[in-house]
């Protein structure tokens, strides 16, 4: 299995551009999670996903980002307009909730906003 | 609500030393516990994790937890550690009853002297 694949790996962007990042998760898995991870907040869980629907956006910072999964193998995480403080490590992970529990991440994307 | 303290944010220490990092959490009803680590540049994986039955239990590359209900205590341990033990170590809850979403801990950098 080729593990949870994320698009791009790295991303420099000017702020107010449109940033998209991707994510296909594991094959059968039918929890996504995406999250954020900087030096000052740590790990923070944005939104996850169970059979394609939206769960939990509670950790969502603000209207500005937005987040769909169209099917069971894809998902993008869309931030509108982008600013330098959006500048961090996103993950996405998925899990399966018959062998749940554990979860299986991605490589993340290096996100920056100048 | 559920919450994950983990007690040192760097832990330095010799190789072949012995090492511990500390994790409390925050309950009200059961939940499931997990250590994943984190490599530089890479997403996390998963280290160990208690579901039930053995309150302790044992990971890949040596690493060991002891769940203590009434301390509400995750430590991890190793006996011996390696320079390539350096890494972030990250202590996890997630409820039992479903629900899926997982909470981190701010985590733990073990570097890993010669």
């Amino acid at each position: 299995d080729a593990g949870v694949i994320q698009s791009p790996r790295h991303e420099v962007t000017e702020m107010g551009q449109e940033v998209t990042l991707r994510c296909k998760p594991i094959s059968g898995h039918d929890y996504l999670f995406w999250y954020r991870q900087t030096m000052m907040r740590g790990l923070e869980l944005l939104i996850y996903f169970n059979n394609n629907v939206p769960i939990d956006d509670s950790g969502m910072p603000e209207d500005r980002f937005s987040a769909k999964m169209p099917n069971a193998s894809f998902s993008t995480l869309k931030i509108q307009p982008s600013e330098p403080r959006d500048s961090a490590v996103y993950f996405c992970a998925s899990s399966s909730s018959v062998t749940f529990t554990e979860q299986f991440f991605g490589p993340g994307t290096r996100l920056t906003v100048l | 609500a559920q919450s994950v303290t983990q007690l040192d944010s760097q832990v330095p220490v010799f190789e072949e030393a012995p090492v511990e990092l500390r994790c409390n959490y925050s309950s009200s009803v059961s939940v499931y516990l997990f250590w994943y680590v984190q490599y530089p540049n890479q997403g996390l994986q998963l280290l160990l994790k208690y579901l039930s039955g053995s309150t302790l239990v044992k990971g890949i590359n040596g690493f060991e937890a002891e769940f203590n209900k009434s301390q509400t205590s995750f430590h991890l341990r190793k006996p011996s550690v390696h320079i390539s033990d350096t890494a972030e170590y990250f202590c996890a809850v997630s409820l039992n009853t479903g629900g899926f979403k997982t909470i981190f801990g701010a985590g733990t950098r073990l570097f890993v002297k010669a």
